[in-house]
């Protein structure tokens, strides 16, 4: 079975510092993807980026970048510069890339909460 | 974005009865699923569909059971509910027609039970 872990269960940072949240996860399955979606306050779930595991390249949008390292199984997530509105809880999922049913479930992690201070 | 509907978006009930929740959508996307949210949990996935009438378990399905009669609708039923389902319940849908499809939120329901 495939796990996601978040180790970071809560994060403050000061408006305008890097921040990097962590992701490792679990599988045993070559093919695989791999998600980031962001909660803010107001509760809906925000869908920012996917990775499958054939692409180790790094991908930077705006202030935001991601950086896969298939060694390590991670996929972390790097906020440059913070703003107040980044302030959120980030999950980490994954999902396994087979054709049966279900296939296309994703395993979240537990979250990060990231709080950007003013 | 998606079309995603969830009714209620808050409900308050008494231990040992029952409860429905409703998605709908308007997508016409195959895959349906029910997640809940729980602190320290993150989202676990309690039932999910991948066609009219055909469903299957997650996670966490105890206590929980679906229906899909239709596309658009996915419903899922606390037959007897306890005070360990309060939580939020999102629903999610896919279109299954591209290998990497994200998946699409809906706004959840905050459910108490008493």
């Amino acid at each position: 079975a495939q796990k996601v872990t978040q180790a970071q269960t809560e994060i403050s940072v000061v408006e305008k510092e890097d921040v990097t949240l962590d992701c490792v996860y679990e599988t045993r399955d070559t093919t695989y993807y791999l998600f980031w979606y962001k909660q803010p306050p107001s509760g809906e779930l925000v869908f920012l980026i996917r990775r499958n595991s054939f692409d180790e390249q790094n991908e930077i949008s705006g202030r935001y970048s991601w950086n896969f390292q298939k060694s390590t199984s991670s996929f972390n997530f790097t906020i440059t510069a913070s703003q107040v509105v980044d302030s959120a809880v980030y999950f980490c999922a994954l999902r396994l890339a087979y054709s049966g049913a279900g296939s296309y479930q994703l395993t979240f992690g537990k979250g990060t909460k990231l709080s950007v201070i003013p | 974005d998606a079309g995603i509907t969830q009714s209620p978006r808050h409900k308050v009930t008494e231990t040992g009865t029952p409860v429905t929740l409703r998605c709908h959508q308007t997508e016409n996307h195959r895959y349906m699923y029910w997640y809940r949210q729980d602190p320290g949990h993150g989202l676990r996935l309690i039932h999910y569909s991948y066609g009219v009438k055909d469903t299957d378990k997650g996670e966490v399905s105890d206590g929980y059971s679906v229906s899909r009669s239709k596309t658009e609708d996915f419903l899922l039923t606390l037959e007897s509910a306890t005070s360990s389902q309060t939580s939020v319940y999102f629903c999610a849908i896919s279109g299954g027609t591209a290998i990497d499809e994200k998946l699409f939120f809906g706004s959840g329901t905050q459910l108490s039970v008493l």
